[in-house]
């Protein structure tokens, strides 16, 4: 069974710095998406970053850039020039053609809290 | 382009009772798919519904259920509601997951079950 793990519960950055998420998966597919989405305390979920397994070159959308290590099944977020706003709820998902389709397979979340 | 919308966005129900939520997609998108969020469970995927056919479903019991119309608007209905259905019910849309598969999430429906 797929599986996606965060290991962080909860990370803490200081407003302006750069932190990594961490999250490794599991899957036995060679045909797989990976997303990083946002929720807010408001609970709006959005969607951050997404990266095609079959991709070698690293996603990026403007302060998000991920880590993308297929052998070791890893796919980090970094975000640069934390704001304010970054402080959310992040989940790292995969989606996989193989098997059931329109099934994102989420980790348990890290919370982020970006200080002053 | 409009979001996800769901209504109702909270809903207090009693135990034993049956409960409709809705979904409508962001337009054009054929896709629709549901998930629970509990602080315990994390978030857990229910069923997903394209061109108003159910393709997947999650390991809920047969008390959920789920339908999408022609305009793909969904519905998902939870009947003889138990106090661990108390959750946020996630909606999220897609294109077709076979060209595009990211999902945009609607801002839930916050169900409590007294």
């Amino acid at each position: 069974a797929q599986t996606v793990t965060q290991s962080q519960p909860e990370m803490s950055v200081q407003e302006a710095e750069t932190v990594t998420l961490s999250c490794t998966y599991d899957t036995s597919e060679s045909d797989y998406y990976l997303f990083w989405y946002k929720q807010p305390p408001s609970r709006q979920m959005i969607l951050v970053i997404r990266q095609e397994a079959y991709k070698q070159q690293n996603a990026t959308e403007n302060r998000f850039s991920v880590n993308f290590q297929k052998a070791a099944k890893s796919f980090s977020l970094k975000i640069s020039d934390s704001q304010l706003g970054d402080a959310a709820m992040y989940f790292c998902a995969s989606f996989h053609y193989g098997g059931s389709q329109g099934n994102l397979i989420f980790g348990k979340g890290t919370k982020l809290s970006v200080k002053p | 382009k409009a979001g996800v919308t769901q209504t109702p966005r909270y809903l207090i129900k009693t135990r034993g009772q049956q409960v409709t939520l809705s979904c409508s997609p962001i337009s054009g998108h054929r896709s629709v798919s549901w998930y629970q969020q509990t602080p315990g469970q994390g978030l857990q995927f229910l069923f997903e519904y394209f061109s108003e056919t159910q393709r997947n479903k999650g390991n809920f019991p047969g008390r959920f259920s789920g339908r999408q119309f022609s305009n793909s608007r969904s519905e998902m209905n939870v009947s003889t509601l138990e106090l661990g259905d108390s959750a946020l019910y996630l909606c999220a849309s897609s294109l077709d997951p076979g060209l595009a598969p990211e999902q945009y999430f609607g801002p839930g429906t916050r169900l409590t079950v007294t």
